[in-house]
C-alpha cells in the first residue's frame, strides 16, 4: 500500500533562517507531487507541482523553492524565512487523474 | 479560472441528522470532484471521488453527487455522528490542459453535537 511521510510534524524557526521540509511517498512510481500551504482564513494554497524528477512548477511568487531530487521525494526549502512563510504546509501525491492522498502536515511558525 | 466555493462555512447539528453540503464551481469542465475530511491540525483524507461521467458516489453513510452542467456537487451525511465534526473540502481539477492541479474550497465546518 502506497504512504506519504512528512517531517519534521512541527517547527519554529526564526525570521531570516533556511528551511528545509521534506516528503517522500511509498508504494508507488512516478506520482505527480504537490507542495500546499494552509494558513487560517485562506483554505489551501497550491505552491508546488511535480510530474516527474527535476521538474517543479511554481504556483506562486514567493519566498519558497522546491526540488524533487528522486522520485518519490519532495522538497520544500527557503534561504531566509519571512514571517508570512507561517502555516502549516501539507505534500500530497496522485496518479493518473485518481485521487489526491495527502500527508499528516508540517507547522511551521515563524517567530 | 476555475473558483471553488462552499457553502455554508460551518455547520452545527445535533446527532442522528442527516446534513448536506454544497460545492460550487465556476468551470464545468472538468474531469472529476474530490471530497476531502480534514481533523484539526491533520492532513486531508481522500473520502470520495466522482468521476465527470458518474452522477453519485457512495461511502458508507456518505453520498456525493456531481451536476456538472449547473457546477454543482453535494455532500450528504446519513445519521451524522459526533465522530463526523470535522472540515469538508472539495476539489476540482484547472481545466487548463488537463492539469491535475486541484483547486479547492475554503471549506466547511461541521460540528456534531452529541
Amino acid at each position: 500500500s502506497q504512504t506519504i511521510h512528512q517531517w519534521p510534524a512541527t517547527l519554529v524557526q526564526p525570521v531570516g533562517s533556511p528551511l528545509s521540509l521534506e516528503c517522500t511517498v511509498e508504494g508507488t512510481s512516478n506520482p505527480n507531487l504537490y507542495w500546499y500551504r494552509q494558513a487560517a482564513g485562506r483554505g489551501l494554497q497550491l505552491l508546488f507541482y511535480s510530474v516527474g524528477i527535476g521538474q517543479i512548477s511554481s504556483e506562486v511568487p514567493q519566498n519558497l523553492s522546491a526540488s524533487r531530487p528522486q522520485d518519490r521525494q519532495f522538497i520544500l526549502s527557503s534561504k531566509k524565512l519571512l514571517l508570512s512563510d507561517s502555516g502549516f504546509y501539507l505534500c500530497a501525491w496522485s496518479v493518473r487523474r485518481d485521487r489526491q492522498y495527502f500527508g499528516p502536515g508540517t507547522r511551521l511558525t515563524v517567530t | 479560472k476555475q473558483e471553488v466555493t462552499q457553502i455554508p462555512a460551518a455547520l452545527s447539528v445535533p446527532e442522528g441528522e442527516n446534513l448536506v453540503l454544497n460545492c460550487s464551481f465556476t468551470d464545468s469542465a472538468i474531469y472529476n470532484l474530490q471530497w476531502f475530511r480534514q481533523d484539526p491540525g491533520k492532513g486531508l483524507t481522500s473520502l470520495l471521488l466522482i468521476q465527470s461521467s458518474q452522477r453519485e458516489q457512495t461511502s458508507g453513510r456518505l453520498n456525493a453527487s456531481l451536476d456538472k452542467s449547473s457546477g454543482r456537487s453535494t455532500l450528504y451525511i446519513a445519521a451524522s455522528q459526533p465522530g463526523d465534526s470535522a472540515t469538508y473540502l472539495c476539489a476540482v481539477p484547472l481545466t487548463q490542459g488537463g492539469s491535475e492541479k486541484l483547486v479547492f474550497g475554503k471549506g466547511t465546518k461541521l460540528t456534531v453535537n452529541p
